[in-house]
């Protein structure tokens, strides 16, 4: 079945880029989007971002301009950067998987609906 | 930016009783909504998607109802490993929303 694993460094410093990969095994990258997601006991569940098998992105305007979301040419992972970071920052960030939806009406791509994600990787930032 | 405010944030509850758990929207969301649990330590797991329809392999003592800005999660009859926070989210829609979650506890 599909896994997904986050990986990168567990420690940021102010200011710096945060980086971190996604491994997708176990499945096809094609028509999913590849969502960032991260949790944090001040904020909640935060949507970050998400990249479509086609490489479009979408971000959570909340963010701005600090966030990219990348697709691997090989589909095997995609990534997360997060420019000047700060203690704000803070979290437990999770790749997801969004398959998308259909109701009684239509279907939904995305849908947002994450059905599988990875087991996170806790990210602190600090000098 | 459409909030979802749920209710109650903390429940005690005993193995077999039913459990309601509410997700209010500030703005009509259709049925545009998902639930979700989640373990200490562990990532969310999506247990209901467009506001009823059970994600496959989760037990059918979960169900969900409503539609517009009110929304119920419901336990039939609540077993050990229901135990968890429970958050609901917004679908469909941008920026997606959750809800802050509610704290399912043993009695």
């Amino acid at each position: 079945q599909v896994q997904l694993q986050e990986s990168g460094p567990r420690l940021v410093k102010p200011s710096e880029t945060l980086s971190l990969v996604c491994s997708v095994s176990g499945g096809s990258f094609s028509t999913y989007h590849w969502n960032w997601i991260r949790q944090s006991p001040g904020k909640g569940l935060e949507w970050i971002g998400h990249v479509y098998y086609t490489g479009r992105t979408k971000y959570n305007p909340s963010l701005g301009s600090r966030v990219t979301i990348s697709l691997d040419t090989s589909k095997t992972h995609f990534s997360l950067r997060l420019t000047s970071v700060t203690a704000a920052d803070t979290a437990i960030y999770y790749c997801a998987r969004d398959p998308g939806f259909c109701d009684t009406k239509t279907c939904y791509t995305p849908g947002y609906n994450f059905d599988i994600w990875g087991q996170g990787t806790m990210v602190t930032v600090s000098s | 930016d459409i909030q979802l405010t749920q209710s109650p944030s903390f429940l005690s509850a005993s193995i077999d009783d039913r459990v309601t758990i509410t997700c209010r929207a500030s703005q009509g969301i259709h049925t545009n909504l998902a639930w979700y649990q989640q373990k200490p330590g562990k990532a969310p797991k999506l247990l209901i998607y467009a506001a009823s329809t059970l994600q496959t392999g989760v037990p059918s003592r979960f169900s969900g109802g409503g539609s517009g800005t009110e929304f119920t999660l419901t336990i039939s009859s609540l077993q050990p490993e229901d135990f968890a926070t429970y958050f609901c989210q917004r679908l469909n829609g941008y920026p997606i929303a959750f809800g802050q979650g509610t704290r399912l506890d043993i009695k």
